[in-house]
């Protein structure tokens, strides 16, 4: 099955309110890890990456947390607004079948609600 | 800078029929590759190239071929396509090997 995944594929939150959004990995060579937002007829949009050396990063209004104890990632978005509303997308950097690039998870679809 | 384009946005192809999409990049990177995008798959890569002339196999290759004849272009070509083709092909680039990917906009191809 799919290395890269997450536990839900929709997530419905409050305007203002705070969003997880999980995803799992089982390759515990992988070095890299970057989330994605994807929103209707657009390409994926690069939010924050993360290497395997750290354990959390802040952007704007985002953090992505790595524990690599149990290969768990989580991208936290705060006071979510509308505009956040989009499919996210993790992925991580691994040989997989001697190609090159990304391996992507099939994404969790945020919904925000008024 | 225009980042990642892609053309043609839109495609309809009867079976058999062949085409080329066209990928470029401004950003003078290295790396560039094609994905497809199918409800409930993800993102799966097609090919890939690590520089100027080179190309190589990814996830799903068959039935496509793909060329690099110059850095900032990547082409896509479908010899024969076949309605399992139907899907949206995202073009990428990146500056170092397998990390931070920057994404066109995306081609939506029907093959009927």
């Amino acid at each position: 099955g799919e290395s890269v995944g997450l536990h839900l594929p929709t997530l419905s939150v409050q305007e203002g309110d705070n969003s997880i959004i999980n995803c799992a990995y089982s390759n515990s060579a992988s070095d890299y890890f970057i989330w994605y937002k994807q929103e209707s007829g657009k390409g994926p949009q690069f939010i924050i990456d993360i290497r395997s050396n750290m354990d959390k990063r802040q952007g704007q209004r985002v953090t992505v947390l790595l524990n690599k104890t149990v290969k768990h990632l989580s991208l936290q978005i705060a006071a979510t607004q509308p505009g956040d509303s989009a499919v996210y997308f993790c992925a991580e950097n691994r040989k997989k079948g001697g190609a090159d690039g990304l391996t992507f998870g099939k994404g969790t679809h945020l919904i925000i609600q008024p | 800078n225009a980042g990642v384009t892609q053309t043609p946005k839109f495609r309809v192809l009867k079976t058999g029929q062949s085409m080329t999409l066209l990928c470029a990049q401004d950003m003078n990177h290295e790396y560039m590759y094609w994905y497809r995008q199918d409800p409930g798959m993800g993102l799966r890569l097609i090919h890939y190239s690590v520089g100027e002339g080179t190309t190589a196999k990814g996830e799903v290759p068959d039935g496509y071929n793909v060329s690099r004849l110059k850095k900032q272009n990547f082409l896509l070509g479908l010899e024969s396509a076949a309605p399992s083709q139907t899907s949206v092909y995202f073009c990428a680039s990146s500056r170092i090997r397998g990390y931070e990917q920057y994404f066109g906009p995306g081609t939506r191809l029907t093959v009927t």
